[in-house]
């Protein structure tokens, strides 16, 4: 158990439409990450909030946005989902920037 | 192309085993870091290499980080059942921000 909980575990969405994924950290860490991890492949970072500002972005399309609130829990959201959207989605908290990550279990996003 | 190769890509193995995974770069890295991702979890960090030539032990695995911190090693004694995961290599890309990168991974399955 790492602390980070992701919500939910699983989704099923249509081509076109949007969604929110929802990641709580760790108590006490400032910083949240999130990542898309498609079948066979490692983790792609899309971006990174700090203290509730963006401080990095993956090669990810505008469509993919985010948010970070003041108790540091964040969202992403996703707009006019494609197939290729199809992955896991993976949050990391840590204290600071660049320090460790602790990953939660993911919410595995199926676009049809 | 992958800034981080990882090989194998996939290793089936009878547990006692021993084996060892590859993480390879043509670029120069400040450091490395070795992740452990298990069937429906998120990855889990195993260690953070920094010096050229630094060999890490974590009980029946030992890391090592190439001479010239472009590649690194995993190994792996008497492998067990609870040592299957995929194993995942990462980088963080700095210039302003902090990006992480990881490798498509090795995925180890090992057999009782």
């Amino acid at each position: 158990e790492t602390g980070v909980t992701q919500s939910p575990t699983h989704l099923i969405k249509t081509r076109g439409q949007q969604v929110t994924l929802r990641c709580s950290s760790q108590s006490g860490h400032n910083t949240v990450s999130w990542y898309q991890q498609a079948l066979g492949q490692g983790p792609q970072f899309i971006f990174q909030y700090y203290r509730e500002e963006e401080n990095g972005r993956g090669n990810f399309p505008p469509r993919f946005s985010g948010l970070q609130f003041p108790n540091y829990s964040s969202e992403l959201n996703v707009n006019a989902l494609e197939l290729d959207d199809s992955a896991l989605y993976l949050c990391a908290s840590s204290q600071g920037v660049g320090n460790i990550q602790y990953f939660g279990a993911g919410t595995r996003l199926s676009v049809l | 192309t992958q800034l981080l190769e990882q090989s194998p890509q996939f290793l089936s193995i009878q547990e006692g085993e021993n084996l060892t995974v590859y993480c390879n770069s043509s670029s120069v890295f400040s450091s490395l870091q070795w992740y452990r991702q298990e069937p429906g979890e998120g990855p889990v960090l195993l260690v953070t290499v920094v010096t050229g030539g630094e060999v890490k032990k974590l009980k029946r695995l030992t890391f090592q980080f190439g001479d010239a911190r472009k590649d690194s090693s995993l190994h792996i004694t008497a492998a067990q059942p609870g040592d299957t995961g995929l194993y995942l290599c990462a980088v963080t890309l700095s210039g302003g921000s902090y990006i992480p990168t990881f490798g498509r991974g090795t995925s180890l399955i090992v057999h009782p």
